[in-house]
């Protein structure tokens, strides 16, 4: 069964400790992203990375960092500063022709 | 840079009613449009994509979107809306680079009244 994996659905951290959500897929796709989304707001681009060791910053990249050492995975740490880290992370893998495949997503709260 | 306007943050309407979504772009070259659904508390799931060919593109669901170049908008259209409909709507289209990444509208919420 092809798909995306996150893990947690849900996690819960302490101001001032770093986190990181678990992205794993089985698509074969080389491209893979993090986004951040905020309530009643559109998605902001973390990373994305498009070859494995090898990922670029999107928009809001300050606060976070990644790593892609495996096609599969694509693991987002959240760091202490970033200063509002509380949000829902979407992981998502892109075709070759341009359609972006999400998963389930993470809820992040830190308080 | 490409941008996405999605006209509407929260549009309503009765249930069998038409729904329309509006979303336009801007490209000096005819991109890849696609539109994404997102229920509460999930990721996006793909509703329908344009890359070529016809420019009326049916999706799941029972939705269509029609890519008009002319006035560089695809928006999303259903002839009568059910209640499981509501939800946000994205549209996104691609960057026409190396990275075809995309870059998505702001985002419509769809209520469906009973």
């Amino acid at each position: 069964d092809g798909g995306i994996t996150q893990s947690p659905k849900y996690l819960f951290r302490k101001e001032g400790q770093n986190v990181t959500l678990s992205c794993e897929q089985n698509l074969n796709h080389d491209a893979m992203y993090w986004y951040r989304q905020d309530p009643g707001q559109g998605l902001r681009l973390i990373y994305y990375s498009q070859i494995v060791n090898d990922f670029q910053k999107g928009d809001i990249a300050e606060g976070y960092s990644v790593s892609r050492e495996k096609k599969e995975s694509f693991p987002l740490t959240v760091t202490s500063a970033q200063k509002n880290p509380t949000a829902f992370y979407l992981c998502a893998t892109q075709d070759r022709i341009g359609e972006q495949y999400f998963g389930p997503g993470t809820r992040l709260t830190v308080t | 840079a490409q941008s996405v306007t999605q006209l509407g943050s929260h549009v309503s309407v009765s249930e069998g009613a038409l729904v329309l979504l509006r979303c336009n772009y801007s490209s000096s070259v005819p991109p890849y449009l696609f539109w994404y659904v997102q229920y509460p508390n999930q990721g996006l799931q793909l509703l329908l994509k344009y890359t070529t060919g016809a420019t009326l593109v049916k999706g799941i669901n029972g939705f269509e979107a029609e890519f008009k170049k002319s006035e560089t908008s695809f928006h999303l259209t259903k002839p009568s809306a059910h209640m499981s409909d509501a939800a946000e709507y994205f549209c996104a289209v691609s960057e026409m680079d190396s990275s075809y990444k995309l870059i998505f509208g702001s985002g419509t919420r769809l209520l469906v009244r009973p």
